[in-house]
């Protein structure tokens, strides 16, 4: 079945350093994958997102790369802050004709020391 | 704010009680979805409506139920409520024929749910 895998589960890194975090989906059908960042007790709020004819694409201090080949996509988070502290989720779609399920992956707990 | 709006935003209830949970979508948005997050746990998909239809279903019990009116609210019913559905429930709305935009999901502030 529709299945996508994150990695890490926790991530703790010091300020100004990178972050990276990995997801595998199952589906090769899926075309579009987003990344959710989660603070405490609120709403996910979309930080970035990938189409499937795309292999990279940078929003200031984040980056996502896709493999489609290897069905897998990674989320870059480059010179760290504390506010980057947070739980992130990777999502992958299966789109088009008003059916847009999303698959979430189990997220990663991001803590960035100051 | 993402457009998306949710009522009430905390609701605490008692075993076997039933609660509806309601959700506005974004201007012109036709499709919601509903989710459920348990403490400290992921997003789990329980339902889909688009256009008033349902579209999609993932794990959802079957004591609890959707729909979506004309206006394109949606409300999310939930019976026979036991401890283990305590949770933070999402709405997030997408596709609008408006703007073009049909893919990325927009989640509204949600309703945290307490079965005592």
């Amino acid at each position: 079945g529709e299945n996508v895998e994150q990695h890490p589960s926790t991530l703790s890194v010091q300020e100004g350093d990178s972050a990276v975090i990995k997801c595998t989906y199952s589906d090769s059908a899926s075309n579009y994958f987003p990344w959710y960042k989660q603070e405490l007790g609120k709403r996910p709020q979309l930080i970035i997102d990938i189409r499937s004819n795309v292999g990279e694409k940078k929003d200031q201090r984040i980056a996502v790369t896709l493999n489609k080949t290897a069905k897998h996509f990674s989320l870059h988070i480059t010179e760290t802050q504390p506010e980057d502290s947070a739980v992130y989720f990777c999502a992958a779609l299966r789109g088009g004709g008003g059916y847009n399920k999303l698959i979430f992956g189990a997220g990663t707990r991001l803590a960035v020391h100051p | 704010d993402s457009g998306v709006t949710q009522t009430p935003k905390h609701l605490i209830t008692a075993t076997g009680q039933r609660v509806t949970l309601r959700c506005s979508p974004r201007s012109g948005d036709l499709s919601v979805y509903w989710y459920q997050q348990s403490l400290d746990q992921g997003l789990q998909f329980l339902i889909q409506y688009y256009n008033g239809e349902e579209r999609a279903k993932g794990n959802i019990l079957e004591r609890f139920s959707a729909q979506q009116f004309p206006d394109l609210h949606s409300e999310l019913n939930l019976s026979s409520l036991e401890l283990g559905d305590s949770a933070l429930y999402f709405c997030a709305s997408s596709v609008n024929p408006r703007t073009g935009e049909s893919d990325t999901q927009y989640f509204g502030p949600g309703t945290r749910l307490t079965v005592l």
